[in-house]
């Protein structure tokens, strides 16, 4: 198994451009998550799944969008982005949320600088 | 924000010392994890203890959990230098399915 894959590991954007991380795991895992990672704030949860078809919104959800068409990928759209989200984004996935909530499995990262 | 609270933010000890540490968190929860986070990369589970647990083992993993003060702790025995890391608790909030993390420890152990 790949276990969860990102891509791309780093990217470059300018305000105002939108695109999308791409997120995947391979363990039939229904529970998928994003975070953002930024220094001294820890990790804080965007958008989170329990299956396909079902989203709901985290902490942070401003300024981002998710779709869950298939168990296997959770894409994270930046609509527009800002100077605010650069940051480290992380997906993670688990078989299932709660309770009681199983270990969580986190994808290498993604590296997005807005300028 | 429901975010957990890890103590201390920075922890740097000697090899062979043991490290504590501690985690607050804000509502009622299922059962507490800790994550280690080896720098740059993605977040590795390390231990999971249910609400209705107290203390538990891994190895040289101990932790703690005190559900009347919201608190766990994680103490690490006999550290390596290959400890080194960022160690993070993680809890659903009562009744949802968020996972929250906390703000995370930075432990440096030094050979």
């Amino acid at each position: 198994n790949a276990g969860v894959t990102q891509t791309p590991k780093f990217q470059v954007l300018k305000t105002g451009q939108s695109m999308t991380l791409q997120c995947a795991q391979d363990m039939n895992h229904e529970y998928m998550s994003w975070y953002r990672q930024d220094p001294g704030m820890g990790l804080r949860l965007i958008h989170y799944s329990v299956g396909a078809g079902i989203t709901d919104q985290g902490e942070v959800p401003n300024g981002y969008n998710v779709s869950r068409s298939t168990t296997e990928d959770f894409p994270l759209r930046l609509l527009s982005a800002a100077p605010s989200q650069t940051s480290v984004y992380f997906c993670a996935s688990s078989l299932v949320p709660s309770p009681p909530s199983e270990t969580q499995y986190f994808g290498p990262g993604t590296r997005l600088l807005v300028l | 924000s429901q975010q957990g609270e890890e103590d201390p933010q920075a922890l740097s000890i000697q090899e062979g010392e043991n490290a504590t540490m501690n985690c607050s968190y804000k509502t009622s929860i299922n059962n507490l994890q800790w994550y280690r986070q080896n720098s740059g990369r993605g977040l590795v589970h390390l231990i999971l203890i249910r609400s209705n647990e107290r203390e538990k083992h891994s190895g040289r993993l101990r932790v703690t959990l005190d559900t009347s003060k919201k608190s766990s702790s994680l103490l690490i025995t006999a550290s390596r230098a290959a400890d080194t890391a960022s160690y993070f608790c993680a809890y659903l909030q009562g009744g949802s399915e968020k996972l929250v993390f906390g703000k995370g420890t930075k432990l440096t152990v030094n050979p």
